[in-house]
């Protein structure tokens, strides 16, 4: 079974600041690693993901994600936060290691609100 | 391309009514998704389909139905809603198979559905 779990809510950074949104996953094998944006009354838009190779993943909008195996974790960082990067931001896992019709799902974390405070 | 498309946006219903949310995509994407969104809950799985003709139940098929007779479309059906049906549903679309995109889903704008 895979799982993901986001730790936080809620995450209040000031405007220019880092800002980090934290990740953890759970798989039986091998993940792929996925970050999501949620603007209010939108559908979830791709940022990035980890799939094989450099732990540091760079996205969209100035976003990164560090893949660390040995903590299980992919926190998504910026290193200055924008007023109109507040939004939802969802991290979702898919295992791998899974063969079979359903293989390509993801598990996707409760999600976690970011408020850029100007 | 206009990616994933959801029909309708918002939409009141009475206890015990049906409806038909659509879902279409444009990229010629094999797997197709449907979701519900509920306050601090995360996307639950309903049904998914790994092409025309295939589908299967996700995390939460009770009370929903699916089918898939072209690529393209992936219709959900309520056939009596209940109030605990209220909630915003989401489609998605994947190219499985390309390990490149390693299965990232791209999503619709969502259909907020209120059962009354």
């Amino acid at each position: 079974a895979q799982s993901v779990a986001q730790p936080e809510d809620q995450v209040n950074v000031a405007e220019g600041n880092p800002l980090t949104v934290k990740c953890t996953y759970s798989v039986s094998g091998n993940p792929y690693l996925f970050w999501y944006v949620q603007y209010p009354n939108r559908g979830l838009q791709f940022l990035l993901k980890y799939i094989t190779g450099d732990n540091l993943v760079k996205g969209s909008y100035g976003f990164e994600a560090e893949f660390n195996k040995s903590q299980t974790s992919f926190h998504l960082k910026k290193p200055s936060a924008l007023v109109s990067d507040s939004a939802l931001y969802f991290c979702a896992v898919r295992d791998i290691s899974y063969s079979g019709a359903g293989s390509y799902q993801l598990t996707f974390g409760k999600g976690t609100k970011l408020s850029v405070i100007p | 391309n206009a990616g994933v498309t959801q029909t309708p946006k918002f939409r009141i219903l009475k206890i015990g009514q049906s409806m038909t949310l659509q879902c279409t995509q444009d990229m010629n994407h094999n797997y197709m998704y449907w979701y519900r969104q509920d306050p601090g809950m995360g996307l639950k799985l309903i049904y998914y389909s790994v092409g025309a003709g295939i589908t299967d139940k996700g995390e939460v098929p009770n009370g929903y139905n699916v089918s898939r007779s072209t690529t393209e479309d992936f219709p959900l059906r309520l056939e009596l809603a209940a109030p605990s049906q209220t909630s915003v549903y989401f489609c998605a679309s994947s190219f499985g198979g390309d390990r490149t995109s390693g299965g990232t889903q791209y999503f619709g704008p969502g259909t907020r559905l209120l059962v009354l």
